[in-house]
């Protein structure tokens, strides 16, 4: 596609509850991050998918969260039992190869746990 | 650890001044660096890249890089309103394929 496409761009769930962000990368891009930013913070790294490599989940912040990648497409990322300190956009981003080229992101999903 | 700092400001200037922005970074063996802009609500945008020391210039905007003082630095000049923005310095250190961002630096253009 055009651009980096993510959905749902707004998702509120109960606290408890599970959740599937979607995150479809640029057509050809190889690596795809995950990222989350609290309300007025920075950019907390998540996960990061390359090609056909196994991805490095070390920013993953407790076992409720994980992601799947389908080869060199859509991603899925699940957190299970959701919190209300999960509250936060979750912005995805492809690249066409590693990080040293710089990435595009998409428009993300504001996930608020009631 | 490796980490991106950046002065959270607000960084206030006005209408056609020049705007400088700062960034550190903790590990030498560093490959890439990046300026991205994000006005409020919205996704980071890539503005600028740079890989060599020097100074590299994409009209309004300039990047600088020491890696000697592992020092990223944006300048924009002529600044406008529309610049008001949080810009985040990023940078990919060699040892990792995702990038590491700083937390922002806050920019107001008075008009």
């Amino acid at each position: 596609g055009a651009g980096v496409s993510q959905s749902p761009s707004n998702k509120v769930t109960e606290k408890g509850k599970d959740v599937e962000l979607r995150c479809d990368p640029i057509s050809g891009h190889t690596a795809l991050y995950w990222y989350r930013q609290r309300l007025g913070q920075g950019l907390e790294f998540l996960i990061y998918f390359q090609g056909n490599s196994a991805p490095d989940k070390s920013g993953l912040p407790s076992d409720r969260f994980s992601a799947e990648r389908t080869g060199e497409s859509v991603s899925t990322l699940t957190i299970q039992r959701t919190q209300q300190e999960d509250s936060a956009v979750y912005l995805c981003a492809s690249s066409l190869d590693t990080g040293a080229y710089g990435y595009t992101f998409g428009s993300g999903t504001r996930l608020t746990v009631v | 650890q490796k980490e991106v700092e950046q002065n959270s400001g607000p960084l206030s200037v006005p209408e056609g001044a020049i705007a400088s922005l700062n960034c550190t970074y903790s590990d030498r063996v560093s490959q890439s660096f990046f300026w991205y802009r994000q006005y409020s609500g919205k996704s980071p945008e890539l503005i600028m890249f740079i890989y060599s020391n020097g100074d590299k210039e994409d009209g309004r905007f300039t990047a600088q890089l020491n890696k000697a003082s592992q020092y990223v630095s944006l300048l924009i000049r002529d600044s406008q309103p529309s610049d008001s923005a949080t810009y985040l310095c990023a940078v990919n250190f060699r040892s990792q394929g995702n990038l590491i961002f700083g937390k922002g630096t806050k920019l107001s253009v008075k008009p």
